[in-house]
């Protein structure tokens, strides 16, 4: 079945550690994107790519790092700049980002904890 | 300042009761409105409106889109348990703009 993979699941961390959320789609999207979620706020953009090798910054990004090497992955690295990392973290693709009326599938969601 | 403003921000009711999520947004070059319902984890595709007053349907889900307005509805006839969720408005601008609301979460008691 063709999906959206994010690992790990839960995710515990130590101040000032970088740690990588996996994220992996098999739907043949061009497009993928990363968004936090925190209890009372929308989700917020952190980054987007429309192709392999090319990605942008979203409202967010301070703190992150993303790399698009393959059409299927998306890595995002939570760097321990990131002064707040302690969220819900979802990775997403759509088919094509460029004609605005774009339908996300979402994965399962990477929650992580920094102690 | 584009902004998506969903109301309530939280709804209790008894099973087969009927409710309505609203949704207003104000942004620039609009495009489209989705609904996505998250349950525990992924957020799932409701629905996409783009033009207004043409209602789209879903069993007993339905949603309509009023562009002068700026609001969407979705409304949900004879709830169920399992239609507790956290429903998600957002709205696409131009070619790669997509604004989430900050949900509403629904509770439905047996």
């Amino acid at each position: 079945d063709g999906g959206i993979t994010q690992s790990p699941k839960y995710l515990f961390r130590k101040e000032g550690q970088n740690v990588t959320l996996s994220c992996e789609q098999n739907l043949n999207h061009d497009a993928m994107y990363w968004y936090r979620q925190d209890p009372g706020q929308g989700l917020r953009l952190i980054y987007y790519s429309q192709i392999v090798n090319d990605f942008q910054k979203g409202d967010i990004a301070e703190g992150y790092s993303v790399s698009r090497e393959k059409k299927e992955s998306f890595p995002l690295t939570v760097t321990s700049a990131q002064k707040n990392p302690t969220a819900f973290y979802l990775c997403a693709s759509s088919r094509d980002s460029s004609s605005g009326a774009n339908v996300l599938t979402f994965g399962a969601g990477s929650r992580l904890t920094v102690l | 300042e584009d902004k998506v403003v969903q109301s309530p921000l939280s709804l209790v009711v008894h099973e087969g009761d009927t409710v309505t999520l609203n949704c207003s947004y104000e942004v620039t070059n609009f495009r489209s409105l989705l609904w996505y319902k998250q349950e525990k984890k992924a957020p799932t595709f409701l629905f996409m409106l783009t033009s207004s007053g043409i209602e789209k349907k879903s069993g007993r889900l339905s949603s309509i889109l009023d562009k002068k307005e700026l609001f969407s509805i979705l409304n949900i006839t004879a709830t169920q348990t399992g239609d507790s969720a956290v429903y998600l408005c957002a709205v696409t601008t131009g070619a790669n703009n997509l604004f989430f609301g900050t949900g509403t979460r629904l509770t439905v008691i047996p």
